[in-house]
């Protein structure tokens, strides 16, 4: 079966620290794709990223990066250099290759980064 | 606005009564997913669409709980005889074609309380 683990409920850092976010997926496809999402206060879920299970380039993108291994399943988020605004709930996700697309969520991580 | 658009925002309804949600996707995208998110967890699969069709229901938790989307735009999930654990945040994503590939996007949810 398809899962996704956050083991991190919540996270308290003050402004300027780094944080890593963890996610560990469980799949038997070969072909999937992962994702990271962030739910602030309003409800919206915005899309971060998405990687796909033959890319093991890490990817960087301002202050954001994400650390994909498939040796050991993960696929980890950091933020570099945390801002209030940043404070949020996270959520890492699991895409099947089926016709349907549909996500697999882990149970988020809450983030609350203090000025 | 470009984005996913769900009304209403707040829902009450007294336990047994119906309840209708609506979904107004962005414009041109094929796909449709419900989601359920309880409080504190992550965002369930409930069904899924393509243009019209409901290709996958599977998540649905009981057959109180009825989708449609007749003309493949705009999409209704309609709760049926309403019980407490039906209070929830209903998530209503679209996505611009099925493949596990295409990140979705959210609209910013519907939060149903039954009394």
């Amino acid at each position: 079966a398809q899962k996704v683990t956050q083991a991190q409920t919540e996270i308290s850092v003050v402004e300027k620290e780094d944080v890593t976010l963890d996610c560990v997926y469980e799949t038997r496809d070969t072909t999937y794709y992962l994702f990271w999402y962030k739910q602030p206060p309003s409800g919206e879920l915005v899309f971060l990223i998405r990687r796909n299970s033959f890319d093991e380039q890490n990817e960087i993108s301002g202050r954001y990066s994400w650390n994909f291994q498939k040796s050991t399943s993960s696929f980890n988020f950091t933020i570099t250099a945390s801002q209030v605004v940043d404070s949020a709930v996270y959520f890492c996700a699991l895409s099947d290759n089926s016709n349907t697309g549909k996500l697999i969520f882990g149970q988020g991580t809450t983030l609350q980064v203090k000025p | 606005g470009a984005g996913v658009s769900q009304s209403p925002r707040y829902k009450v309804a007294k336990r047994g009564q119906d309840v209708a949600l609506r979904c107004d996707p962005i414009s041109g995208h094929v796909s449709l997913f419900w989601y359920q998110q309880a409080l504190g967890q992550g965002p369930e699969f409930l069904t899924y669409f393509q243009n019209e069709a409901q290709l996958d229901k599977s998540g649905l938790p009981s057959d109180r709980f009825f989708a449609e989307r007749p003309e493949g735009s705009v999409s209704t999930l309609k709760i049926q005889r309403t019980q407490q654990e039906d209070s929830a945040v209903y998530l209503c994503a679209s996505s611009l074609d099925g493949q596990a590939a295409q990140p979705q996007h959210f609209g910013d949810g519907t939060r149903l309380s039954i009394l």
